[in-house]
């Protein structure tokens, strides 16, 4: 079975400052991993995803995550972040060939200015 | 372009009411999906349909009944409201499946029961 774990529900970083978010799954097939950002009041939007290939993943926004196999985690980071960076971004997981996206309990990033 | 479309954005009902909640995207997307969004669970799927005429059980489907009455349109419907039901749902939809692609949200229906 499938589960996404999102350590961190909260966390507050000054305005451009590094932040990393983290993110581990559990899975016993190859999976599919994403990440999406919530907006006040917004539906969900996506920042990223891999697929395949380069363990490297770059998006929109100036963010970026590794998927690294061997310790089943998809890391967020952003080397420098904005106040209009605070939102809550929720990891994804899916097995190939599943419909169904897992999603993480969301990790609520608050930039001070 | 209004993406995925979701009514009513607000609703507050008493146990054991009905109603539905509408979706539409005007993306010409095969697959919708509706979630419910909780404080400190993220989303659960609760029911999708892979592609037009087809419907298919999430995590948490109990209480809810959906219809996929065109390509366009996804619906979702509580027959007789609990409190647990009080949730932020979402309407979602995407080209084929979800694993694989992005998932366009709509801006979620707020509901409370009482």
């Amino acid at each position: 079975a499938q589960s996404v774990t999102q350590l961190d529900s909260q966390v507050p970083v000054f305005e451009e400052a590094p932040v990393e978010l983290r993110c581990n799954y559990s899975s016993s097939v190859s999976v599919y991993l994403f990440w999406y950002v919530q907006y006040p009041n917004q539906g969900l939007q996506l920042l990223l995803k891999y697929l395949s290939g380069s363990t490297l993943v770059k998006g929109i926004n100036g963010f970026e995550a590794e998927f690294n196999k061997s310790q089943t985690s998809f890391h967020l980071r952003k080397p420098s972040v904005h106040i209009s960076d605070t939102a809550e971004y929720f990891c994804a997981v899916s097995e190939g060939g599943a419909n169904n996206l897992f999603f993480g309990t969301g990790t609520r990033l608050t930039v001070i200015p | 372009n209004a993406g995925v479309t979701q009514t009513p954005k607000f609703q507050v009902l008493k146990t054991g009411q009905s109603m539905t909640l509408q979706c539409a995207q005007d993306m010409n997307h095969n697959s919708m999906y509706w979630y419910r969004q909780d404080p400190g669970m993220g989303l659960r799927l609760i029911y999708y349909s892979a592609s037009e005429g087809t419907t298919d059980k999430g995590e948490v489907p109990n209480g809810y009944n959906v219809s996929r009455l065109n390509k366009r349109e996804f619906s979702l419907r509580l027959e007789s409201a609990a409190p647990s039901q009080t949730s932020v749902y979402f309407c979602a939809s995407s080209w084929g499946r979800g694993n694989t692609g992005e998932l366009f949200f709509g801006e979620g229906s707020r509901l409370t029961v009482l």
